[in-house]
């Protein structure tokens, strides 16, 4: 069976500080993986997702940026964070051996910007 | 721009009744709709997909998809106080990324 971890758990950094997430998907190959936010009380916002290894497609300009140097392993980074910065970081990913559209969720990161 | 709305709730229904949370959507040419469910502090959670006209069935849930209508579904049959959460609407365009509604929130009381 897939299963798709993300770390850490929770994150407290201060403003200006350096960011990095990492996620990875067992279980599976080749899976589209994205990288969610979700502001308090708030909806998903699609942050970046990516097709294959090194590929990188960008929904909102901002100080964040995604990497995938493996199949299986997506990281979220940031040089600087802002206030605006905080919220719950989700990674996701599809396709694989799964119906090629139904997307699976990590237990997401909950970061703190102070 | 494609845009998928839900009701923001809460939603309060009683313990064994029927829950019956709503979504509709802008874009036309949506292929794919989902429902997820997201207890306080977690991730949210795929509880049922449906890609064509009609209801789809899964235990105490069910899924139903008009087209025609731009709408989208989800009835919960005898409610638990387990199944308080909030419940997100997703639409896959064909070939393009998911679009999130806000979510509804729903609350099942003793």
């Amino acid at each position: 069976s897939q299963t798709i971890h993300q770390w850490p758990a929770t994150l407290v950094q201060p403003v200006g500080s350096p960011l990095s997430l990492e996620c990875t998907v067992e279980g599976t190959s080749n899976p589209n993986l994205y990288w969610y936010r979700q502001a308090a009380g708030r909806g998903l916002q699609l942050l970046f997702y990516s097709v294959g290894i090194g590929q990188i497609s960008s929904e909102v300009p901002q100080n964040l940026s995604a990497s995938r140097p493996q199949d299986r392993q997506f990281i979220l980074s940031s040089k600087k964070l802002l206030l605006s910065d905080s919220g719950f970081y989700l990674c996701a990913w599809s396709g694989g051996n799964r119906r090629w559209n139904e997307q699976y969720f990590g237990p997401g990161t909950r970061l703190t910007v102070t | 721009q494609k845009e998928v709305e839900q009701n923001s709730g809460p939603l309060s229904v009683p313990e064994g009744a029927i829950a019956s949370l709503n979504c509709t959507y802008s874009d036309r040419g949506s292929q794919s709709f989902f429902w997820y469910r997201q207890y306080s502090g977690k991730s949210p959670e795929l509880i049922m997909s449906i890609y064509s006209n009609g209801d789809k069935e899964d235990g105490r849930f069910t899924a139903q998809l008009n087209k025609a209508s731009q709408y989208v579904s989800l009835l919960i049959r005898d409610s638990q106080p387990s199944d308080s959460a909030t419940y997100l609407c997703a639409v896959n365009p064909y070939g393009q990324n998911f679009v999130f509604g806000p979510g509804t929130r729903l609350s099942v009381l003793p």
